[in-house]
């Protein structure tokens, strides 16, 4: 069975700097990488998606992400953060086919002023 | 864009009683999720449904809890008897097909059970 594991339940960071939210998974088969964000009261958007060839992603909002399988991470990256990225970033796993997406405990962004 | 839509967007129901969320998935979408997300914790898978049959479900996915999709364009999540720890925001998604992986989610229900 596939896990996910967020390091960091909390990030706080400052306005304009930049931020990474980690992401570690388990798997003995190939896996396909999302991360998703929740804006307060809000449902889950996909931000970003790994499912094959260059392991370097970007997604919406400035957002990249970085597949390294040697060390099964999936860390999530913005140069530059703004005051809208305020919100819960979840990592999330799936194995492919019509199979269920396994979420991480997700990680609370919070960009200061 | 085409967006999955789920209502109500706040159902409170006391103990005991039956509910119904409602779904409408993507038009074309052939895969369709029901994943719950109880405050502060995780977001959770409890089903998926292809070809008007469930295809896997989790152990959270009890006797309880039933899924239908009645017609072309709803899916429903059935609770039988609502628990306290049933409250929950509950999250329909649906994929396209088995090919493409990511699955887009509505917006959630949140269910207060009291």
């Amino acid at each position: 069975a596939q896990s996910v594991t967020q390091l960091d339940s909390q990030v706080p960071v400052f306005e304009e700097a930049p931020v990474e939210l980690r992401c570690n998974y388990s798997s003995s088969v190939s896996v396909y990488l999302f991360w998703y964000v929740q804006y307060p009261n809000q449902g889950l958007q996909l931000l970003l998606k790994y499912l094959s060839g260059s392991t370097l992603v970007k997604g919406i909002n400035g957002f990249e992400a970085e597949f390294n399988k040697s060390q099964t991470s999936f860390h999530l990256r913005k140069p530059s953060v703004h005051i809208s990225d305020t919100a819960e970033y979840f990592c999330a796993v799936t194995l492919g086919g019509y199979q269920k997406v396994t979420f991480g405990i997700g990680t609370k962004l919070q960009v200061i002023p | 864009e085409p967006e999955v839509t789920q209502t109500p967007s706040h159902q409170v129901t006391q103990m005991g009683q039956e509910v119904i969320l409602r779904c409408v998935p993507i038009s074309n979408h052939l895969y369709f999720y029901w994943y719950r997300q109880i405050l502060g914790q995780k977001v959770e898978f409890l089903v998926s449904f292809y070809n008007n049959e469930i295809s896997e479900k989790s152990e959270i996915f009890d006797d309880q809890f039933s899924v239908e999709r009645p017609d072309g364009s709803n899916f429903t999540l059935k609770i039988r008897s609502t628990k306290l720890e049933d409250s929950a925001m509950y999250f329909c998604a649906s994929r396209i097909d088995r090919e493409l992986y990511e699955q887009y989610f509505g917006p959630g229900t949140r269910l207060t059970v009291t």
